[in-house]
């Protein structure tokens, strides 16, 4: 069956750096697009970053764009979200997507000093 | 950027109730390219619909999408007690991709 496994999350300082990645099983996942949705504490869904099957084309929503890069290793099934100057607002869970074959569980990225 | 209101915020029903989620984008969404999923406190969203209409692999045919262009439909038909949850819809024709901001489904 389909599993998207997020990893990478913890707790860093404002304008510290992370990488999450994201291992998907149980789908070819070469021929689909992949998103990364965060999730704010007690609130909604917030698109971050979307990348073609090919990684062709990139998208990344405004409040992150410059900050966070998007990449995939399609030879290891795996999605990348690479943050910079990371931010208190960035606080979130963030979950990989694709919109044809599911989400993952997510990982916690907390910002405080 | 293409806004999605859903309505009503929170709906209130009873086991084997039908319900009906509205979504409707502020402009028209190019190929129907809207999902509905599923999400339950502490997970992750579930797949339920892609494509307005299309129920994702395991999804059972008690939850239907319908609907084009702005005004888009989730039905559950028969609600079980695992139903209870925070639905969302989301467009992903046109970046930046968004999602609405979800209707609470209570008992």
């Amino acid at each position: 069956q389909v599993q998207l496994v997020e990893s990478g999350g913890g707790v860093v300082q404002p304008g510290g750096s992370l990488r999450l990645s994201c291992a998907a099983s149980g789908f070819t996942f070469g021929t689909v697009g992949m998103h990364w949705v965060r999730q704010a504490p007690g609130k909604g869904l917030e698109w971050v970053s979307y990348i073609r099957k090919d990684g062709s084309t990139i998208y990344y929503a405004d409040s992150v764009k410059g900050r966070f890069t998007i990449s995939r290793d399609n030879s290891k099934n795996t999605v990348y979200l690479q943050m910079n100057s990371l931010r208190a607002e960035d606080t979130a869970v963030y979950f990989c997507a694709s919109i044809t074959r599911g989400w993952g569980q997510g990982t916690l990225v907390t910002v405080s000093s | 950027e293409i806004v999605l209101t859903q309505s009503p915020g929170t709906l209130s029903l009873s086991p084997g109730e039908r319900a009906t989620l509205s979504c409707r984008a502020s402009q028209s969404v190019s190929s129907n390219y809207l999902a509905w999923c599923q999400q339950k406190p502490g997970q992750g969203p579930r797949l339920l619909i892609y494509d307005a209409s299309t129920r994702a692999t395991g999804i059972p045919d008690r939850f239907s999408g319908s609907g084009s262009g702005t005004d888009f439909t989730l039905t559950i038909s028969r609600l079980e007690p695992e139903d209870f949850a925070v639905y969302y819809c989301h467009q992903y024709a046109n970046s930046p991709f968004t999602f609405g901001q979800g209707t609470k489904l209570e008992i």
